[in-house]
């Protein structure tokens, strides 16, 4: 049990162009979800917290506006990069709670995004 | 969530047992010790957590000393396939906490 998908797993998109990433929790509800980033070598960086029906909180430096998060229901939460440069480029990673084990998290596999 | 220091990297033969250190010694008494892995682009993925007693489960042992400053993860008889960077992660329990991600420690599991 516990699983979280993502997709796409890998995407390629050209400078200027909107991508949207899906997190979904497949075997329970997720009451929040996590959206982080990771740049080559380094550790996973918290972007921002989504909590089902309301906006999502921002870590300080990450721009809302540009790093959209919609989470409409209990099992699906989304990441939009709008308008993406070659420095967004990284690896995106969601993490979910909720379930029986409402202090764990669970990971998504991740999705390597790359402007070209 | 407290912070936590942990070795760069470490290396482990194949078959022997992986001893993965991590200091904590600002940890407050309602903190966690929590174990997270990542295999080279993956997500992360849990191994184990304790508060004060030492935990075991498939996977490894968590050993925590008794003032709780350190604690040591065991990987029992380490594989190739243990590669991975290892996370110590310090946290309460309220839901839906984030988990705050250091270093970690690059092992590597040599044949």
């Amino acid at each position: 049990g516990a699983v979280v998908s993502q997709h796409p797993s890998r995407v390629i998109c050209k400078s200027g162009t909107s991508v949207k990433i899906e997190c979904r929790s497949l075997d329970f509800q997720a009451t929040t979800m996590f959206w982080y980033r990771q740049f080559p070598k380094q550790s996973l960086m918290l972007m921002a917290t989504s909590n089902e029906g309301s906006k999502a909180t921002y870590e300080q430096g990450v721009e809302k506006d540009k790093f959209l998060i919609n989470h409409a229901s209990l099992t699906l939460s989304t990441l939009t990069v709008t308008s993406a440069h070659p420095e967004d480029s990284s690896f995106y990673i969601c993490s979910a709670t909720g379930g029986s084990a409402p202090y764990e998290q669970y990971f998504g596999p991740g999705t390597r995004l790359t402007v070209t | 969530d407290a912070k936590t220091t942990q070795p760069t990297s470490m290396d482990c033969a194949e078959g022997r047992a992986a001893n993965l250190p991590c200091n904590h010694s600002t940890i407050s008494g309602n903190e966690y010790v929590y174990w997270y892995r990542q295999i080279h682009s993956q997500g992360p993925q849990y191994i184990i957590h304790g508060l004060k007693n030492n935990e075991t489960n498939e996977m490894a042992s968590l050993i925590i000393t008794e003032d709780r400053k350190s604690s040591t993860l065991i990987l029992p008889h380490a594989t190739l396939r243990d590669t991975a960077v290892y996370y110590c992660i310090v946290r309460v329990h309220n839901a839906g906490n984030m988990l705050t991600f250091g270093g970690g420690t690059r092992l590597m599991v040599k044949p």
